[in-house]
Order: structure tokens, then sequence, then C-alpha cells
């Protein structure tokens, strides 16, 4: 069945180190979304990219959706303890827009001071 | 705006007791969608609904479990019986898809969650 896998699972950084996780999908997708879940809270929407190779910033976050639109990447700049948290990166399950979402499993980001 | 309700925040209950989670969608949004979060599984969709009819229930994971929605502002969740590997944080979520409140990009709106223990 259709699957989202992110890599790596956990991340470790030094505060002011870089940060990248990567999505891959098994099948193309219409769109992907991020999603941020901090220690104990819920997923809260970060950003949806829509086209190919496009590329869109949020201050320290860069985001990323490939020319194949099947894969799509985050990183950080010099992380802070704030950016502790999972990330999440979804794709719409199966091919109508019916706001379905497939998950994958999440970069786990801890951050030391 | 309130944002999506969930309830109980907290349960703890032992193996064959009901449970029943409910959630309050954000107003004027038409699609309501029920998350399990394992560590083991990650985020899975359990079931859909779109105007209040259940349209995708396939991972639901078996009879056991049941949802319904009978208004577009209340859905619950029930767990008859539970066993100790239903123990996972329920997530409730919703969006508006088409017409006057929907929104922007589609993205989903968590509730916080409702953390289950089964002993």
């Amino acid at each position: 069945g259709q699957q989202v896998m992110q890599i790596p699972q956990y991340q470790h950084v030094q505060e002011g180190e870089d940060f990248t996780t990567y999505c891959n999908s098994s099948t193309t997708l219409s769109n992907i979304q991020w999603y941020k879940q901090r220690p104990g809270g819920h997923p809260v929407f970060l950003i949806q990219l829509v086209k190919s190779g496009e590329v869109k910033k949020q201050k320290r976050l860069t985001f990323q959706f490939g020319e194949a639109k099947k894969n799509s990447s985050l990183h950080i700049t010099a992380t802070q303890t704030t950016d502790v948290g999972t990330y999440f990166c979804a794709g719409p399950k199966g091919s109508s827009n019916t706001g379905k979402l497939i998950f994958g499993q999440g970069t786990t980001l801890q951050v030391k001071p | 705006d309130a944002g999506v309700i969930q309830s109980p925040r907290h349960e703890v209950t032992e193996m064959g007791q009901e449970v029943t989670l409910r959630c309050k969608p954000i107003s004027g949004h038409n699609s309501l969608f029920w998350y399990r979060q394992t560590m083991m599984r990650g985020l899975e969709l359990l079931i859909y609904f779109n105007n209040n009819v259940p349209i995708d229930d396939s991972g639901m994971p078996e009879d056991r479990f049941s949802a319904k929605m009978p208004n577009a502002s209340f859905s619950t969740l029930k767990i008859q019986p539970s066993e100790p590997r239903d123990s996972a944080v329920y997530f409730c979520a919703s969006t508006a898809q088409g017409g006057r409140h929907k929104t922007r990009t589609g993205e989903l709106f968590f509730g916080e969650g409702s953390r289950l223990t089964v002993l």
C-alpha cells in the first residue's frame, strides 16, 4: 500500500548546528504537508508544498518538494532549543483531494543547549 | 477560535471495559478525522467523516472500534471491549473541504489528544 517514509528517525544536535529530515513517498503526491509535534503535544501544521521543485522558507526552516513530487526535505539552520520536537511529513492518501493524509513516522529532534 | 476539543485528556481503564472518546471539531469544518498514535506504528488514520457521514473506515483496527458523528459539532470513538494493545494517544482532527469555510491549504487542525491506557 501507499507509504510515506522519513529518515532519520532520531537526530541529536548541538544548539547552533543544522538539521535536515528527509521524506520519501511510494507514490507521486499532489502536495506534501509538514507538521511539528512538541513533546507531549499534538501535531501542528507548518506548511504545504504543491509545485514540483518548490522551495519555501519560514525563518530558519527551509522546505523543499522534489521535482518528481515523491520526496521532500525540511532543513533547519542553526537549531535552537525551541526546535525540539518531532517533525512529520504527510501526503494525501490516494488520489482524491479529501483531506485524508498519510503521515511519515517522523523525525525526532533533540537539541543540546 | 477554541480549536478542536477532545475529552477526556487521559483515561486509564481495565481490559474489557468500554471506552468512549469525544471530539468537537472547529466550527465550520466539515471533515473530521480520528488518528491513533503509538511509538511502534506512528500516526494511523482510523476513520474519516465528511459532512457527518463516515467515508473511509478502512483504518479501524477491528469490530471493537466504532465511531459516530451525530452532528457537525460532535464525534465519538468507542472501543468495546478495550484491550491493552489499544493503549495509545487518540487524536481528532478537522478541516474544511470546499464551501465558504474551506481552509486555504487543506491542513488538519488537531486536538490535544486523549491518552488511553488499558491495563
